[in-house]
């Protein structure tokens, strides 16, 4: 078990560019999370997956957003025309699907994103 | 929504003290999450509390959920540099959602 991993883990890029993160869970996790904190904050909900099916959209996750998770295992996770406001730390996570509260969610180490 | 408050937001204190930080909300939760997290880091899941007025240790922490399941408290037991961190509460937001809502954290720092 190697936990979640995220890539890039940094990412710096002027604004107006497109960028792309991707996460891999746990293996056999079958739901995943992307969530966005910015300092000072916590973390934020993006949105979530179950296998490849995307569930729940926060209303943060504006039209400049989009996530996939084409079979069931990593994530994508793109932001198109990156604005300096979209500047954050972006978290995964995944968990096993066993309950609402003994669903532990594990967290990633995150891509830091910096808009310039 | 539901909100969660955390307070202190800042702690700087010095290695051996004791300290509570806390978590309140005027919403009622199936459940509750403390998460510790390091700079760089994800958050790492530290203890959920389930039932109200439960209390769970983990070493030097005690955490404790309040009885009408609102508020919970993080207490730390002669705190060491180890220590030092963000510490978030965090619950899920809703009867069949699985997104969670996360407090803005205490941030901990402990001196040698």
């Amino acid at each position: 078990d190697t936990g979640v991993s995220q890539n890039p883990r940094h990412k710096i890029t002027k604004r107006g560019q497109n960028v792309t993160f991707r996460c891999d869970p746990i293996s056999e996790h079958n739901r995943l999370y992307w969530y966005r904190q910015t300092l000072g904050q916590g973390p934020e909900f993006l949105t979530y997956f179950q296998n490849e099916a995307q569930l729940e959209k926060s209303r943060l996750l504006s039209d400049r957003f989009s996530a996939e998770r084409p079979k069931g295992s990593f994530s994508t996770l793109e932001i198109q025309r990156t604005e300096q406001g979209d500047s954050a730390m972006y978290l995964c996570a995944s968990s096993s699907g066993q309950g609402e509260w003994a669903d532990t969610q594990y967290f990633g180490p995150g891509t830091r994103l910096t808009v310039l | 929504t539901q909100l969660l408050e955390q307070s202190p937001q800042f702690l700087s204190i010095q290695e051996g003290e004791n300290l509570t930080v806390y978590c309140n909300s005027s919403s009622v939760f199936s459940s509750l999450q403390w998460y510790r997290q390091e700079p760089g880091e994800g958050p790492v899941l530290l203890v959920t509390v389930v039932t109200g007025g439960e209390v769970k240790k983990l070493k030097r922490l005690t955490f404790q959920f309040g009885d009408a399941r609102k508020d919970s408290s993080l207490h730390i037991t002669a705190a060491q540099p180890g220590d030092t961190g963000l510490y978030l509460c965090a619950a899920y937001s809703g009867a069949g959602s699985y997104q969670l809502t996360f407090g803005k954290g205490t941030k901990l720092s402990v001196i040698p």
